[in-house]
């Protein structure tokens, strides 16, 4: 089955670190470009950042609310993809989706996503 | 950075009426424009590419059009599982920026 599957969300106090992970199955994963997206309670959606495959350059882009305090990476050789989340602010709080990105399809296939929460 | 502007941010409107949500970017994006569907409690998910093309499984009632900066999604007759929040994102080049939403329901 084609999929992926976060992990890593929990509850963490403002300033700390958090590391999500988003794991690809059912299809080449580094043929493809990985994103992450946040939806706050109640809240739309919010792109995080994003990661091209090495055929591209693997490099990364992110929103201005995150750069500087989040990082993506990945390791094809495992299927995976990153968000490592630094310096953490209670306005992060939100669920964390991963999400495949191949132009022309933008993003077509979603994680079920994981949340985060950030309180003291 | 390109604003993605979506209206009206909701809707009611009764079952096999035509609904149009519009998508207004406030720079020009080619055709590199998606809609989302994400139903109360689920996952976002891909209905609309390059502006008009349908992804695969996504029911033919759904539509889409525009380039540029003007953009809409029409779902020709309204069903009650097409109840959901929709988004439209540019994705031409960084930030992949998503509209505010549009939230439809069944009058």
């Amino acid at each position: 089955e084609v999929q992926l599957v976060e992990s890593g969300g929990g509850l963490v106090q403002p300033g700390r670190s958090l590391r999500l992970s988003c794991i690809g199955s059912g299809f080449t994963f580094g043929d493809y470009a990985g994103s992450w997206v946040r939806q706050a309670p109640g809240k739309g959606l919010e792109w995080v950042g994003f990661i091209r495959s090495k055929a591209y350059g693997g490099t990364t882009d992110y929103a201005a609310s995150v750069k500087g305090r989040f990082t993506i990476s990945r390791d094809d050789s495992k299927s995976i993809a990153y968000l490592q989340m630094n310096s953490l602010r209670t306005e992060d709080t939100a669920v964390y989706y991963c999400a495949r990105g191949a132009r022309p399809k933008a993003f077509d296939l979603w994680g079920q996503g994981t949340m985060v929460t950030v309180s003291s | 950075d390109i604003q993605m502007t979506q209206s009206p941010s909701s809707l009611s409107a009764s079952v096999g009426d035509r609904v149009t949500i519009t998508c207004r970017a406030s720079q020009g994006i080619s055709n590199y424009l998606a809609w989302y569907q994400q139903k109360p409690g689920k996952v976002p998910k891909l209905l609309i590419y390059v502006a008009s093309t349908l992804q695969s499984g996504v029911p033919s009632r759904f539509s889409g059009s525009g380039s540029g900066t003007d953009f809409t999604l029409t779902i020709s007759s309204l069903q009650p599982e097409d109840v959901a929040t929709y988004y439209c994102q540019k994705y031409n080049s960084a930030p992949w920026t998503f509209g505010q939403g549009t939230k439809v329901e069944i009058k």
